[in-house]
């Protein structure tokens, strides 16, 4: 069975100090992997995916198969970072998504 | 247009009672997807349909949860005979099926007394 773990229910960190989400995974094939967040008031909305390689909002994430994990990482928080964040898992292709349980992230001023 | 949407945004129903939740998801997407989520969780996967097609259903609790998406494109997830932990916000989500980004609407919360 494909789970998803965020080990991380709360993180609050200092503006200006650097930021890692923690999401692991378990997965027989191999997946795609997702961060979507979702901030005060507002719909889930996706901030990466691993095959885009792509740095959005200033964070980065590298899918380790080795590890089996998918950590969201930012140099340099900010305070409008702060927001849930879920780590997602697909099978490929249109499927359903299996999510973590989210990691509330509060950045202090 | 405009994302996805949903109604109502909120509804209470008494344990007993059917109730029936509505998806417009972004137009020209052909999948559609129903999540649940209990407070403090995740979104849990429900069930997904490409066009009319229901084509995983593998999420829906019970036999008392029907989704339909009849032309395509509004979809309706229906819950008969409430029951108190069917309490929880109802996602829907949307993609173009050529990339894998689904796009969420702001949900239903249901709360059963």
């Amino acid at each position: 069975a494909q789970r998803v773990t965020q080990p991380e229910k709360l993180l609050s960190v200092f503006k200006g100090a650097p930021v890692e989400l923690k999401c692991n995974y378990s997965y027989s094939g191999s997946p795609e992997l997702f961060w979507y967040v979702q901030y005060s008031r507002q719909r889930l909305q996706l901030l990466l995916r691993h095959i885009s390689r792509e740095s959005i909002k200033g964070f980065t994430a590298d899918l380790n198969k080795g590890e089996t994990s998918f950590h969201l990482k930012k140099p340099f928080a900010q305070e409008e970072d702060s927001a849930m964040y879920y780590c997602a898992l697909s099978g490929g292709g249109a499927d359903g998504l299996t999510f973590g349980k989210g990691t509330h992230l509060i950045i202090q001023p | 247009g405009a994302g996805v949407s949903q109604s109502p945004r909120y509804k209470v129903a008494k344990r007993g009672q059917d109730v029936a939740l509505r998806c417009d998801p972004i137009s020209g997407h052909v999948s559609l997807f129903w999540y649940q989520q209990a407070l403090g969780q995740g979104p849990e996967f429900l069930t997904y349909f490409q066009n009319e097609a229901q084509l995983d259903k593998s999420g829906l609790p019970s036999d008392r949860f029907f989704a339909e998406r009849p032309e395509g494109s509004v979809s309706t997830l229906k819950i008969q005979r409430t029951q108190q932990e069917d309490s929880a916000v109802y996602l829907c989500a949307s993609s173009s099926g050529t990339v894998n980004e689904q796009f969420f609407g702001p949900g239903t919360r249901l709360t059963v007394l």
